[in-house]
């Protein structure tokens, strides 16, 4: 039972390269997310998609693109990393707004640095 | 836009009961939720509260909600060690697929 998974754990870039984040989620759930922590600002959201070949923009989109090719898998990439995306990315999932809503599910998140 | 604010930080001591309180602006939140972050790792979802109702009960721990007051707490009775964590308290609004969070309170329990 598998839940969120999230790859890698820890990465360290330079400015201007770029990555890929990925997740993974094993509950068949139609939404997920990808949101950024930093101390003092709490959760930030990134992006979202609220079923597969759908993404929309949250609150700080901007240096970040994503995509859900498969219902399982959403992928946050940074085309060319900067120092002030240096941060805790977390992605979750959730079953979507019917009434047997139970929140989110977390993976264990990615700590990226960006020199 | 949604707001939500919670207090940066609680200390307690081991075996008193903590209460970690939030507000949030938006009065058509349906369902708000508490989550529990340790050190190093992701959100867990500790408990939820529907907004039809006014109190929640799971173990040691009671979720209070005042629509009227759009307030929301968190009670821990015989609080522990393994307790402390950052708590964020997060809502949702019907028809909305996302979460707002509060920045989180961090819960300190002292031997």
């Amino acid at each position: 039972n598998a839940g969120v998974t999230q790859t890698p754990k820890f990465r360290v870039l330079k400015t201007g390269q770029s990555m890929t984040l990925l997740c993974a989620q094993d509950m068949n759930h139609e939404y997920m997310y990808w949101y950024r922590q930093d101390p003092g600002m709490g959760l930030r959201l990134i992006h979202y998609s609220v079923g597969e070949g759908t993404t929309a923009k949250g609150e700080v989109p901007d240096g970040y693109n994503v995509s859900r090719l498969k219902k399982q898998n959403f992928l946050l990439g940074l085309e060319s990393a900067a120092p002030s995306q240096t941060s805790v990315y977390f992605c979750a999932s959730s079953s979507g707004t019917g009434t047997a809503n139970y929140g989110y599910t977390f993976g264990s998140g990615t700590r990226l640095t960006v020199v | 836009g949604e707001d939500v604010e919670q207090s940066l930080f609680l200390s307690v001591r081991e075996g008193d009961s903590s209460v970690i309180n939030c507000t949030y602006t938006d009065s058509s939140s349906t369902y708000l939720y508490w989550y529990k972050q340790e050190p190093g790792a992701g959100l867990q979802l500790l408990t939820y509260i529907f907004s039809n109702m006014d109190m929640k009960q799971d173990q040691r721990l009671t979720v209070l909600l005042n629509k009227k007051d759009k307030h929301l707490s968190l009670r821990i009775a015989d609080t522990q060690t393994g307790d402390s964590a950052i708590y964020f308290c997060a809502e949702r609004t019907s028809g909305y697929s996302t979460l707002t969070f509060g920045k989180g309170t961090m819960l300190l329990v002292s031997p």
